[in-house]
């Protein structure tokens, strides 16, 4: 079983439509929960960091992390077509440099 | 400022030739770290470096594969004697701050990547 679960889609959504993308894991020691964005070709881009369990937003995005349900997820507000990128969550325990990543999903929003 | 430069963008190689990555951190940045992304899955990490040390490299394969971050000069990922299996995306990131406990490790800056094609 992998630490980190992420379903790769791709995920279709019309223009204007709430996303909502999901990871679990296994490990109870992450502590510290993050969601990248990668354009193809491009290197990811961090979107959204939080620590522990509870919400955080800016702007259009929204994470919720659930500790108790190993669970995150990113919602998206107001899907934009530019927003068509592959979405990776990723998670570290405390003391340590190391990331693990989800697979990434594809998500694709049509004008 | 620039970001994160890796070149070459792409590198191809036949078996048993050795690929050099290079990676040059953002201005002010000390700290590096070299992930690669197979297809269809995440990225894995491999090492973490500061200048002139290694830090963790407990994702690196243990033979043919090597990483340095000199005082000068960019960091370099070496691959020697590739095979195919070796074909991905190689992702270099850097950080201004150390990372670990409670250390701004989210502030990892990616770069564009180089994808080695093994033949």
């Amino acid at each position: 079983q992998k630490e980190v679960e992420q379903d790769p889609g791709p995920l279709s959504v019309p223009e204007g439509a709430i996303v909502s993308l999901n990871c679990t894991y296994s490990n109870s020691a992450f502590q510290y929960f993050m969601w990248y964005r990668q354009y193809s070709r491009k290197g990811p881009e961090l979107l959204m960091y939080t620590y522990s369990s509870g919400n955080k937003e800016d702007g259009r995005f929204t994470a919720q992390v659930d500790k108790s349900s190993k669970y995150i997820s990113l919602f998206i507000r107001d899907s934009q077509p530019s927003d068509s990128a592959t979405y990776l969550c990723a998670m570290r325990a405390y003391n340590t440099d190391k990331l693990i990543f989800g697979t990434g999903t594809r998500l694709q929003v049509f004008p | 400022n620039a970001g994160v430069m890796q070149n070459p963008r792409h590198l191809v190689r036949r078996r048993g030739q050795e690929a050099r990555l290079r990676c040059s951190p953002m201005k002010g940045h000390s700290h590096v770290y070299w992930y690669r992304q197979l297809p269809e899955e995440g990225l894995k990490f491999m090492v973490y470096l500061q200048k002139e040390n290694i830090i963790d490299e407990s994702g690196m394969p243990k033979e043919r594969f090597s990483a340095e971050f000199p005082k000068e000069g960019p960091s370099i990922l070496r691959i020697q004697q590739v095979v195919r299996g070796d074909s991905a995306a190689y992702f270099c990131a850097s950080s201004p701050t150390m990372t670990g406990g409670e250390a701004t490790n989210e502030k990892l800056f990616f770069g564009s990547g180089t994808q080695l094609s093994v033949l």
